[in-house]
């Protein structure tokens, strides 16, 4: 029944070394995003796909890089984490069509811890 | 560019006690509202949304939002709530017809006491 997939749902990387996490969608909605969520915070977008667009907000790192290889999944990759990524990662969907937005569906999210 | 304030970061009740949750939004534009809830360790759940039609609308779980365009709010109440409605609500925007982009309020701890 899941319908937003995100693996894994905890990630241990240590400092410096690239992670990679993955979410997929059995929606097919045609935008994906991925947000970063701190302790006690709101979740903050670092960048989103429309269709294939890439579309990454101002202040999001370089360090955070995404890929989309087709509608299903998305990638993010942090190429060299610091303690201060250590966050839950958020990866949400929604079908955008015109003037008509659907609500987001979220994933369980990942924990990153960073050590 | 739309924005959401949720003035209350922390939101103490007893058991069966009636709450509101409070959330303003600027937009130029026409917007979608939603309210989600999370809860520790999981990911963001959909409590409800207005898209178009009735200000008011329920979620199957008795909290219900009204939203008022003339005082850009889209407050979120419940009559009676349970202890097992401790947990972080996000108000949300999305502008109609503009970015695809959904924007966060801060949240607002909801801890119900017994």
């Amino acid at each position: 029944d899941a319908m937003v997939i995100q693996n894994p749902r905890y990630q241990v990387t240590q400092f410096g070394k690239p992670v990679t996490l993955s979410c997929s969608q059995t929606l097919n909605h045609n935008v994906m995003y991925w947000y970063q969520q701190k302790s006690s915070q709101a979740p903050k977008l670092l960048f989103h796909y429309y269709d294939k667009d890439f579309n990454n907000e101002a202040d999001t790192p370089d360090n955070f890089q995404s890929r989309r290889p087709n509608t299903s999944f998305c990638f993010l990759d942090i190429r060299s984490p610091g303690l201060g990524d250590a966050a839950m990662y958020l990866c949400a969907t929604s079908r955008t069509s015109g003037r008509q937005n659907t609500e987001a569906f979220f994933g369980q999210g990942t924990r990153l811890t960073v050590v | 560019a739309q924005s959401v304030t949720q003035l209350d970061s922390q939101v103490p009740v007893f058991e069966e006690a009636p709450v509101e949750l409070r959330c303003n939004y600027s937009s130029s534009v026409s917007v979608y509202l939603f309210w989600y809830v999370q809860y520790p360790n999981q990911g963001l759940q959909l409590l409800l949304k207005y898209l178009s039609g009735s200000t008011l609308v329920e979620s199957i779980n008795g909290f219900e939002a009204e939203f008022n365009k003339s005082q850009t709010s889209f407050h979120l109440r419940k009559p009676s709530v349970h202890i097992s409605d401790t947990a972080e609500y996000f108000c949300a925007v999305y502008s109609q017809g503009g970015s695809e982009k959904l924007v966060f309020g801060k949240g607002t701890k909801l801890t119900v006491n017994p």
